[in-house]
């Protein structure tokens, strides 16, 4: 089981455009968080989905920001425009049925917008 | 609001030392908290939880409502140990609150 894949491992791009951060759950998890982690502020929690739906993007830092889950076995996260403030780790974790089973991370992707 | 403070960003012990990696957190409501690991290139996975009352490689951590902690502790630490920890609180039935992380370094 590759467990939770998230791609690209690493991104760099210029301010002002459109990034997108993939995530492919395990399968047979009803549950998938996206978190951001920075120096600054940690791991924090942007989003979660429950069976496909978006439950709570509260954490979500601004319109730019937005996420999808269209299939049990995907889900992206997109910034547009973004900017150099967005530069972080990005984390897509899943787990099954409710949040305290274990939550699986994936590697991350390493956001660096110039 | 809900928060979890990890006091240390580093903590170094000999091998063989014990150690104490401290989390403390606020929440108005019935607290559930965790302890998250990730070891140099690897995923960060969960270690341990409150409600399970289990020893995983040896750590263990208590739930003290009465300090509203939850330290995690092992009395022999080995090199193998070091690695990143976070303490995690969940709230709102599904949702995670991270500490900002304790980096452990045990030296030989």
């Amino acid at each position: 089981d590759a467990g939770v894949i998230q791609s690209p491992r690493h991104e760099v791009t210029e301010m002002g455009q459109e990034v997108t951060l993939r995530c492919k759950p395990i399968s047979g998890h009803d549950y998938l968080f996206w978190y951001r982690q920075t120096m600054m502020r940690g791991l924090e929690l942007l989003i979660y989905f429950n069976n496909n739906v978006p439950i709570d993007d509260s954490g979500m830092p601004e319109d730019r920001f937005s996420a999808k889950m269209p299939n049990a076995s995907f889900s992206t996260l997109k910034i547009q425009p973004s900017e150099p403030r967005d530069s972080a780790v990005y984390f897509c974790a899943s787990s099954r049925d409710r949040a305290y089973q274990p939550q699986h991370f994936g590697d991350g992707t390493r956001l660096s917008i110039l | 609001a809900q928060r979890v403070t990890q006091p240390e960003k580093l903590l170094s012990v000999f091998k063989g030392a014990p150690v104490e990696l401290k989390c403390n957190y606020s929440y108005s409501g019935s607290p559930e908290l965790f302890w998250y690991v990730q070891y140099s290139r690897q995923r960060l996975q969960l270690l341990l939880r409150h409600i399970s009352r289990e020893s995983i490689k040896g750590f263990t951590a208590d739930l003290n409502k009465g300090e509203t902690s939850f330290h995690l502790k092992k009395p022999f630490a080995q090199e193998e140990d070091s690695a990143m920890y976070y303490c995690a609180l969940l709230y709102n039935f599904n949702k995670f609150y991270f500490g900002s992380g304790t980096k452990l370094n045990v030296k030989p």
